[in-house]
């Protein structure tokens, strides 16, 4: 099983500013790269917005960016908007079992 | 518009059994993979089974494995999950989720309480 670890648990930020959370795999994820990243809030379903580690899904706005490969992954928000706190989760989907990680929230300072 | 609406869940005593149903529309059903993950209260995403477009490949967290079963009926656009000897631990959100570009669309949940 792949283990996904996110770092860092909360990450207490104002609008404006950059979020970068990071998502570590215990061994390499899939070839393709098939690490998703998802935006939950709460009393909602969770929301795709990147996967294949970098590709943003339909209507995800271009503040979000995914990078990395292998083990390491990052999701990155440019500019955090009052409606991007919420809670991340990472998930490798190319081996079963389809993994999360444990979540990172974005909470504002 | 892809839609997944998932029903069958509520209360129900340890030991028990319930199935889970996730009716789609708006997309081709048959041509997709579908999983279900659960959240337990306050907790994280936990990914619990996934079904091949067919239904010919099926896989299971080690967490419900010999306990629950994933089906599909793509002539009903349904997918299902069957619990049986349910425990307290399988208290959760469960959803259901299809497999296009990752797990692309969701539905909105359905609360499932193990409780005597």
């Amino acid at each position: 099983e792949i283990v996904l670890t996110q770092s860092p648990g909360t990450l207490s930020l104002s609008p404006g500013e950059r979020a970068t959370l990071s998502c570590r795999a215990s061994q390499s994820v899939r070839s393709t790269n098939y690490l998703a990243w998802y935006q939950q809030k709460p009393g909602q379903a969770p929301r795709l917005l990147i996967y294949g580690a970098s590709s943003r899904a339909t209507g995800i706005p271009d503040r979000f960016s995914g990078s990395g490969s292998g083990t390491d992954f990052t999701l990155t928000i440019s500019r955090l908007e009052p409606e991007d706190f919420a809670v991340y989760y990472c998930q490798q989907y190319g081996t079963s079992p389809k993994t999360f990680g444990q979540g990172t929230k974005v909470e504002i300072k | 518009q892809v839609q997944l609406v998932e029903s069958g869940g509520g209360v129900v005593q340890p030991g028990r059994s319930l199935r889970l149903s996730c009716a789609a529309s708006g997309f081709s059903f048959s041509s997709y993979g579908m999983h279900w993950v659960r959240q337990a209260p306050g907790k994280g995403l936990e990914w619990v089974a996934v079904i091949w477009y067919d239904g010919g490949n099926k896989y299971y967290a080690d967490s419900v494995k010999g306990r629950f079963t994933i089906s599909r009926d793509n002539s009903k656009n349904t997918l299902y999950l069957q619990m049986s000897s349910l425990r307290a631990e399988d208290t959760a959100v469960y959803y259901c989720a299809r497999e296009g570009l990752a797990l692309d669309y969701w539905g909105q949940g359905n609360l499932v309480t193990v409780s005597s």
